[in-house]
């Protein structure tokens, strides 16, 4: 079953806003990935943050984890029109399974 | 590197037939694969999980029988979908970890199937 859940499931802003989708999840894990979707395409990944992590940057992307709250949350700054997708978190587990356990998405659309 | 390719990245065919699916690791060994089916505007639902040379580990509520998967070699998996239905049209995709990249999941483009 679905481990994560992600707010909010749309989201529509002006390019050079930022966006900002949370994800929330139910168990221990030992790391959290984030993921970007294309309409009709495969998974880009865009970042991993591990369980001991607070805070990770990779250019215009920001993750928090606060594993106290079991949550995360992916900012992007100054969108682009380029930016608009699907943006998915993914869980994996502690236990090593390997196995990654997707929410549910936001969907993203940054306008001109 | 960590290129995983999917093929064919779509198909069509009639109720009743099997389909073919399949995911191979272009630069690396992939000692684990995964499945997912991903139905339109939902997320990704894990499958299966299938590691070289053993049987895959299905997902509850998956049925194995309908949805075979071979990990033959650490650089191929196929799934196949046995008398699909058009209940399972939906798009599939495959990822691939292993070697020194066991850490990581690397995704395929995914493969659209349309039973009619």
């Amino acid at each position: 079953s679905q481990q994560g859940e992600e707010d909010p499931q749309a989201l529509s802003i002006q390019e050079g806003e930022n966006a900002t989708m949370n994800c929330s999840y139910k168990t221990s894990i030992n790391n959290l990935q984030w993921y970007r979707q294309n309409s009709g395409r495969g998974l880009v990944h865009l970042i991993l943050i591990r369980s001991n992590e607070r805070e990770k940057h990779s250019g215009r992307l920001r993750v928090t984890l606060d594993t106290s709250k079991k949550s995360s949350s992916l900012l992007i700054t100054a969108s682009r029109a380029a930016d608009t997708a699907s943006y998915f978190c993914a869980t994996d587990l502690t236990g090593n399974t390997g196995k990654l356990i997707f929410g549910q998405g936001t969907t993203l659309q940054v306008k001109p | 590197g960590a290129v995983v390719s999917q093929h064919p990245s779509w198909v069509i065919c009639k109720s009743g037939t099997s389909v073919k699916i399949e995911c191979r690791s272009l630069d690396f060994q992939a000692t684990t694969m995964f499945w997912y089916r991903q139905f339109p505007k939902q997320s990704l639902m894990l499958m299966a999980t299938s590691n070289e040379g053993s049987k895959a580990t299905y997902e509850q509520g998956v049925e194995k029988d309908k949805f075979l998967i071979n990990h033959a070699s650490l650089t191929l998996s196929t799934l196949t979908v046995t008398s699909a239905h058009p209940e399972d049209s939906s798009f599939y995709i495959c990822s691939a970890s292993g070697g020194r990249l066991y850490n990581e999941q690397f995704f395929g483009p995914g493969t659209r199937l349309t039973v009619l």
